[in-house]
């Protein structure tokens, strides 16, 4: 059982921005550690999006950006584009260590 | 190039053992964390062990406490994965993956392998 919890889908329209939430509780996101979200497109290993809330790696374009509040985060991709269409999990610590979150998948109409 | 490269995985019946490796390069492996994070066939990730740069710091998922031994040996840049007394729902693809910093549990993972897959059935 996650402890992080996403919707199952997010859809949008090419050029449109959609948003992933991440919602948590007081013992993981709320009690101040990081968010990380990963990409995993369909057949591939997961790939790191974004790090510590809100930072990109190198090469990630800056249509993708994350932000936290509270208890939860939220990923949000601006100017949707079809390369997009992939399984997005968000990650944070808990009480045993990491631990993502159910996972989204984001649909390009 | 920075790579994770895992093996070791295979069809096993319920109640017998395997144990993965994951060979890495391109990069300072004894600077970092390392963790096994599984994925069970059209399911989400499961974060499923992680270990510090020395050993010192090592935790494992309720899910496989008891029967999973992580470790690691930084003379030959590897990670491993002990699997008893495996169980029909430990069926997944294992990854191997990095940690951006040394300790376990806070930063996220920048580098992962392609997977092995394991299948526990009889």
């Amino acid at each position: 059982q996650s402890v992080l919890t996403q919707p199952p889908s997010v859809s949008g329209a090419p050029g449109q921005r959609v948003t992933i939430s991440c919602t948590g509780s007081s013992s993981n996101i709320g009690a101040g550690y990081d968010v990380h979200w990963y990409q995993q497109l369909p057949g591939t290993a997961p790939k790191l999006l974004i790090y510590g809330n809100s930072n990109r790696p190198s090469g990630v374009p800056d249509r993708f950006s994350g932000s936290k509040s509270g208890t939860s985060a939220s990923l949000a991709i601006t100017g949707l584009q079809a390369e997009d269409e992939a399984d997005y999990y968000c990650q944070s610590y808990d009480s045993s260590l990491s631990s993502f979150g159910t996972g989204t998948k984001v649909t390009v109409l | 190039e920075v790579q994770l490269v895992e093996s070791g995985g295979g069809l096993v019946q319920p109640g017998r053992s395997l144990r993965l490796s994951c060979a890495a390069s391109g990069f300072t492996f004894d600077d970092y964390a390392m963790h096994w994070v599984r994925q069970a066939p059209g399911k989400g990730l499961e974060w499923v062990s992680g270990i510090s740069w020395n050993s010192g710091s090592i935790g494992y998922a309720d899910s496989v406490k008891g029967r999973f031994t992580i470790s690691r040996d930084n003379a030959k840049n590897s990670l491993y994965l002990q699997m008893n007394s495996l169980r029909a729902e430990d069926t997944a693809l294992y990854y191997c993956a990095k940690d951006r910093g040394p300790l376990p549990g806070r930063d996220a993972f920048d580098i992962w392998g392609q997977g092995t897959m394991v299948t526990v059935s009889s």
